[in-house]
């Protein structure tokens, strides 16, 4: 069982490009969820899924874009990035999104927009 | 104002000593209250999850209280080791929208 990985661990872009950060995630999961993780601040959700072909929209979800087309997979996209995006960004799982759940969180990927 | 305050910010103790995180929220009402733990450089695991009605709750050597009138929560860690040099991010969760507010954690640092 790999649980939650994310591709690519670090990445360099220039402002205006864009990019695709994938996770991909082998518990059988419903619930995926991407969050980012600024200094000083504490982890916030940018998108959100509950099931296969679902999205939705979390606490920052400005400026990004989401699919799940598979249910082990769910998709972040920046179609122009700005400096502002510049942060780690963490996907996470949980088997049905029930409150009390776990949350199973991948490495995470650094970004990082010139 | 985060809803959900950690102190210290970071911490040094030596390797054997125990040592006690805070976590003060504002939350109202809420679900459950959790304590991940960080390494450098990678994604958080969870500790512990305590729903409203639990006092403590423990894992190995990490003990998480929670009192709900006074709406803080701690996390001992007993008999440090080098292994536990990570963040600890205290997490609550909303009962009203199941929204998890996270803290903006402690550092912990274990020297030999």
């Amino acid at each position: 069982n790999a649980g939650v990985t994310q591709t690519p661990k670090f990445r360099v872009l220039k402002t205006g490009q864009s990019m695709t950060l994938l996770c991909a995630q082998d518990m059988n999961h419903e619930y995926m969820y991407w969050y980012r993780q600024d200094p000083g601040m504490g982890l916030r959700l940018i998108h959100y899924s509950v099931g296969e072909g679902t999205t939705a929209k979390g606490e920052v979800p400005d400026g990004y874009n989401v699919s799940r087309l598979k249910k082990q997979n769910f998709l972040l996209g920046l179609e122009s990035a700005a400096p502002s995006q510049t942060s780690v960004y963490f996907c996470a799982s949980s088997y049905e999104g029930k409150a009390n759940e776990k949350l199973f969180f991948g490495s995470g990927t650094q970004l990082s927009v010139l | 104002k985060n809803q959900v305050e950690q102190s210290p910010q970071s911490l040094i103790i030596l390797e054997g000593k125990n040592c006690t995180l805070q976590c003060n929220y504002t939350v109202s009402p809420f679900s459950n209250l959790r304590w991940y733990k960080q390494d450098t450089g990678r994604g958080p695991v969870s500790l512990t999850i305590m729903t409203f009605s639990e006092n403590t709750k423990s894992n190995g050597r990490y003990t998480a209280t929670l009192d709900a009138d006074t709406k803080q929560s701690s996390l001992h860690i007993t008999a440090s080791q080098l292994s536990d040099s990570a963040s600890y991010i205290c997490v609550v969760s909303d009962y009203n929208t199941d929204k998890l507010i996270f803290g903006t954690g402690t550092r912990l640092q274990v020297f030999p």
